[in-house]
């Protein structure tokens, strides 16, 4: 199946800076890269998403960009806030539909 | 947009025991997930519920263990059978909604004793 790596684990920055986090994938037949916001407690939130014959998306203060010969795709905020700060999945989907996470980036934007 | 809710939302069970666990979606979606998320990690896939049809298996993951069921198209069930401390963990149901878009429930809480 997809693997799906995913760095760093933990990132802190402060408020206003940018954060970005990375993933490669395995499987080159993935067509579809969703990012997930998880707070503690809950269910994951998708926050932006990226189809494979996209190179870069963008919403407000978040944008993802896709690199599919290298097997890489990268989250960034812009301008954090406090209210960023939660675990961050990027995830693969394969051509059955199946989805497969990355291990998780902690963010905590300090104030 | 799918609304899925989750029963429970959470339990405490002895080791032995089997607890099963139910999905709702408040709208017909084509596929429907189960995920297993243990404190402090990512998501992993347990399996594909297919409607009508045997459930897909991820490596690591057997039918006798996790059955799953799906009568229709916005309900599915998951058993954790015979469970020990080990399948403490919290279980999410998820729905593909549309093309692209994934919505998860709640989770359900599970701890083994």
């Amino acid at each position: 199946g997809e693997n799906v790596e995913q760095h760093p684990s933990t990132l802190s920055v402060q408020e206003g800076d940018s954060a970005v986090i990375k993933c490669t994938y395995s499987d080159s037949a993935s067509n579809y890269f969703p990012w997930y916001k998880q707070e503690l407690g809950k269910r994951p939130q998708l926050i932006i998403d990226i189809r494979s014959n996209v190179g870069e998306k963008k919403d407000q203060r978040i944008a993802v960009t896709l690199n599919k010969t290298a097997k890489h795709f990268s989250l960034h905020i812009t301008e954090t806030q406090p209210e960023d700060s939660a675990v961050y999945f990027c995830a693969a989907r394969n051509t059955g539909n199946q989805f497969y996470f990355g291990t998780g980036t902690s963010l905590t934007v300090i104030p | 947009s799918a609304v899925i809710s989750q029963k429970p939302s959470r339990d405490i069970c002895q080791r032995g025991t089997s607890l099963t666990i139910q999905c709702q979606v408040d709208s017909q979606v084509t596929m429907m997930f189960w995920y297993r998320q243990q404190p402090g990690q990512s998501l992993t896939l347990i399996a594909t519920a297919n409607q009508g049809s045997e459930a897909t298996y991820e490596s690591g993951f057997v039918i006798d263990k996790f059955p799953i069921s799906r009568p229709n198209l916005t309900f599915s069930t998951l058993t954790v059978s015979n469970m020990s401390p080990e399948d403490s963990s919290i279980y999410l149901c998820s729905a593909l909604a549309g093309v692209d878009t994934q919505y998860f429930g709640p989770g359900t809480r599970l701890t083994v004793l």
